[in-house]
């Protein structure tokens, strides 16, 4: 069954340093997102990626972070420089046109000391 | 008021017992519920799907939508304890074209014993 996977399963990084998070989205899927859940909250909607650009992005979603296809399976989000509020899953997601049909990665923790 | 709420529990039930989870939400706009589950540090898997109003049954569960009253429901019939995990209730409008930003509830853990 396809699926979408996500790298690195777990990273911890030094507050301030770069972050990169790659996923790779089911191959037949048109969409792309990111949302995260910190520890004990809900799960948040970070940013929708379609035909190359950010269709929507959430007010979480600030100049710290990007998002990139860099090419045809890859789908990346980076932190440029992390704080300690960015502890949290963040999970890939990706869809065809159906609504709503959003599939999951198993998420990359990021820890940030 | 929060956009979707959720009853977080936790909710423990005896295997085979019927479980019912809820969600309420205040958007208007919302035309897309969804429920998902959640086992422990793992991504959200889609369980269930609905657009309008009514049931919509897929084996053990049935997800139930009221707009009127702003009400989502699921139930698990004969529960297993493989049932065992995180409720999520999500929702969405549609935004931008065909990109669907779900809104989710805070989620229920669910335990069911052998």
């Amino acid at each position: 069954e396809p699926e979408v996977t996500q790298t690195p399963s777990h990273q911890v990084t030094q507050m301030g340093q770069e972050v990169i998070l790659r996923c790779v989205p089911i191959s037949n899927h048109l969409y792309f997102y990111w949302y995260r859940q910190i520890l004990g909250q809900k799960v948040e909607f970070l940013v929708s990626f379609y035909n190359n650009e950010i269709s929507e992005k959430s007010e979480i979603f600030d100049d710290q972070f990007s998002v990139e296809r860099p090419d045809g399976s890859n789908f990346t989000l980076k932190i440029r420089s992390t704080k300690l509020e960015d502890s949290a899953m963040y999970f890939c997601a990706s869809s065809v046109v159906r609504a709503g049909e959003l599939f999951f990665g198993e998420g990359s923790r990021l820890t940030v000391l | 008021q929060k956009e979707v709420e959720q009853d977080p529990g936790p909710l423990s039930v005896p295997e085979g017992a019927i479980v019912s989870l809820n969600c309420t939400y205040s958007n208007s706009a919302f035309q897309y519920f969804m429920w998902y589950r959640q086992y422990s540090r793992k991504g959200p898997e889609l369980l269930m799907y609905t657009y309008s109003s009514g049931n919509k049954e897929d084996g053990r569960f049935t997800a139930q939508v009221d707009k009127s009253s702003k009400y989502i429901s699921l139930f698990i019939r004969d529960s297993q304890p493989s049932d065992s995990a995180t409720y999520l209730c999500a929702m969405s409008e549609r935004s931008g074209g065909s990109n669907y930003k779900l809104t989710f509830g805070k989620g229920t853990l669910l335990t069911v014993n052998p």
